[in-house]
C-alpha cells in the first residue's frame, strides 16, 4: 500500500540558509500535518492542511512557511535556518471524511541538519 | 502544562512479563486517544486508537481508556525484546494529534 513519502530523507544545511521539505501524502486523503520531533523529544505540531487550506496552526516559527498544492503534496519552507531548527520532520496524512478513524500515518520523515 | 502527560522512563521489564503504558490528559473534551510506537530514528506507527471507556484488546496489546480518570493506559502481554521502543500517546483533540512525551520501554531478554 502506497505510503507518505518524505523528501529529502536527510539534508545539511549551514545557518541562516534555506531548506525546503516535501511531502506527498497516501492517496485520497485530504489532511496533511508537518510535526517536528528534536533529540530525545516527542514531535511538535507545526501546522496542517485541509483540501489545500490551512487547517491548524501550532509551534511553527515564522522563519517557516508551508503550503498544499493542488495535488495535496504540501512543501515546508524555512529560512534564517537556526542550529536548533536541526530535527526530525515528520509529515503526516489522514482522511478526515466520513468513517475517519483520525490515525494519522506518518512519513519516514526528513532529517535536517543545521551547521 | 502539557495537555497529555507520560512518564519519560526508561520503562525496564523483562522478556515475557506484561508491560503498562500510562498517559493522563488535561482536556476534558478529547475523544480519542492513540498509541504510536517509535524505534529510534523512525516515524512513529499506529498501535492502536480508543474511543470509549473501558478496554479495548488487540493481540498482546490492550488499551484502557477512563475519561473520568483522564488516564488512558496501554498493556503489552508476553512482552518481547523487539517490543523495546518509545511509546508514544496521543489525543486528538482539535483535529490534530497532541503528543505526550514518550515512554521508553527496554524489554530485556
Amino acid at each position: 500500500a502506497a505510503g507518505v513519502i518524505q523528501s529529502p530523507r536527510h539534508l545539511i544545511k549551514e545557518k541562516r540558509e534555506t531548506a525546503t521539505l516535501k511531502c506527498y501524502p497516501i492517496p485520497r486523503h485530504d489532511t496533511v500535518y508537518w510535526y517536528q520531533q528534536g533529540p530525545g523529544q516527542d514531535p511538535q505540531f507545526l501546522i496542517s492542511f485541509y483540501e489545500k487550506m490551512q487547517s491548524d496552526k501550532g509551534s511553527i516559527p515564522d522563519r517557516f512557511s508551508a503550503q498544499q498544492f493542488s495535488d495535496y503534496h504540501s512543501e515546508l519552507n524555512m529560512s534564517s535556518l537556526e542550529l536548533g531548527d536541526s530535527a526530525l520532520y515528520f509529515c503526516a496524512s489522514s482522511f478526515n471524511g466520513k468513517g475517519n478513524t483520525g490515525e494519522l500515518f506518518f512519513g519516514e520523515g526528513s532529517r535536517l541538519t543545521v551547521l | 502544562q502539557k495537555e497529555v502527560e507520560q512518564n519519560s522512563g526508561p520503562l525496564s521489564v523483562p522478556e515475557g512479563a506484561i508491560a503498562s503504558l500510562n498517559c493522563t490528559y488535561s482536556d476534558r473534551g478529547s475523544q480519542s486517544f492513540f498509541w504510536y510506537r517509535q524505534y529510534s530514528g523512525k516515524s512513529p506507527e499506529l498501535i492502536m486508537f480508543i474511543y470509549s471507556n473501558g478496554d479495548k484488546e488487540d493481540g498482546r496489546f490492550t488499551a484502557q481508556l477512563n475519561k473520568a480518570s483522564q488516564y488512558v493506559s496501554l498493556l503489552i502481554r508476553d512482552s518481547q525484546p523487539s517490543d523495546s521502543a518509545t511509546y508514544l500517546c496521543a489525543d486528538n483533540a482539535g483535529n490534530m494529534l497532541t503528543f505526550g512525551g514518550g515512554t521508553r520501554l527496554m524489554v530485556k531478554p
